[in-house]
């Protein structure tokens, strides 16, 4: 019962452009920036999109983020294996918490 | 370059408390925050809190204040978090991040350290 709603499984074929959706509230996502975390397996989270669309360095471009309202999405296009990855989207939330999406594994078939 | 490095894994009875260390190294330790993060065996991730390493101001999750403690020591640029009254729904592995502020994204991570809450 994350405050966060994203869909639990994603998957694409190399190559493909896959999207997947982060819904909040006017709490959170409607007034404050997104940002995007991937898992990879056995690993620490790395940050992957901050501020609803900006790429640290060193992501590569393939991955876009974007908001609109009290939604979000990451899209990666290009899909590769070593895409596959537990993803995670999280916001500041007006009631003084972060909160987080429940996660959406990715699987690149 | 610039990491964090957490302490290592820990095994306590309820009721108990624990103590994480976080070694920050890389970058000036006192120009950002840390925040805590836990994630429980096969689940998502929580946010526990953040601490400004600045000036030691902190921000807690409602759901664990009164247990939790965020401190920092500047002169080894290390961040701790403790949580006391250990209960079984506690055990998760726990991660410290770095960011600028409570609001800001968590750019740096630690490694995690397992903490195992059993009888």
């Amino acid at each position: 019962q994350s405050v966060l709603t994203q869909p639990p499984s994603a998957s694409g074929t190399p190559g493909q452009r896959v999207t997947i959706s982060c819904s909040g509230s006017s709490s959170n996502i409607g007034s404050n920036t997104v940002n995007w975390y991937q898992q990879l397996p056995g690993t620490a989270p790395k940050l992957l999109i901050y501020s609803n669309n900006q790429r640290p360095s060193g992501v590569p471009d393939r991955f876009s983020g974007s908001k609109s309202g009290t939604s979000a999405s990451l899209a990666i296009s290009g899909l590769q294996s070593e895409d596959e990855a537990d993803y995670y989207c999280a916001a500041w939330d007006d009631s003084l918490n972060e909160v987080f999406g429940g996660g959406t594994k990715l699987t690149v078939l | 370059q610039v990491q964090l490095v957490q302490s290592g894994a820990e095994v306590k009875k309820p009721g108990a408390s624990v103590k994480v260390s976080c070694k920050a190294s890389g970058y000036t330790f006192t120009s950002y925050g840390i925040s805590w993060v836990r994630q429980a065996p096969g689940q998502g991730l929580e946010w526990m809190g953040w601490i400004s390493a600045y000036n030691g101001n902190t921000n807690y999750a409602q759901k664990l204040q009164g247990r939790v403690t965020m401190t920092t020591d500047t002169s080894t640029s290390t961040a701790y978090m403790e949580l006391r009254s250990l209960r079984s729904d506690d055990t998760a592995v726990y991660y410290c991040a770095r960011a600028v502020a409570p609001w800001a994204a968590f750019d740096i991570w630690g490694q995690g350290t397992m903490v195992t809450v059993s009888s």
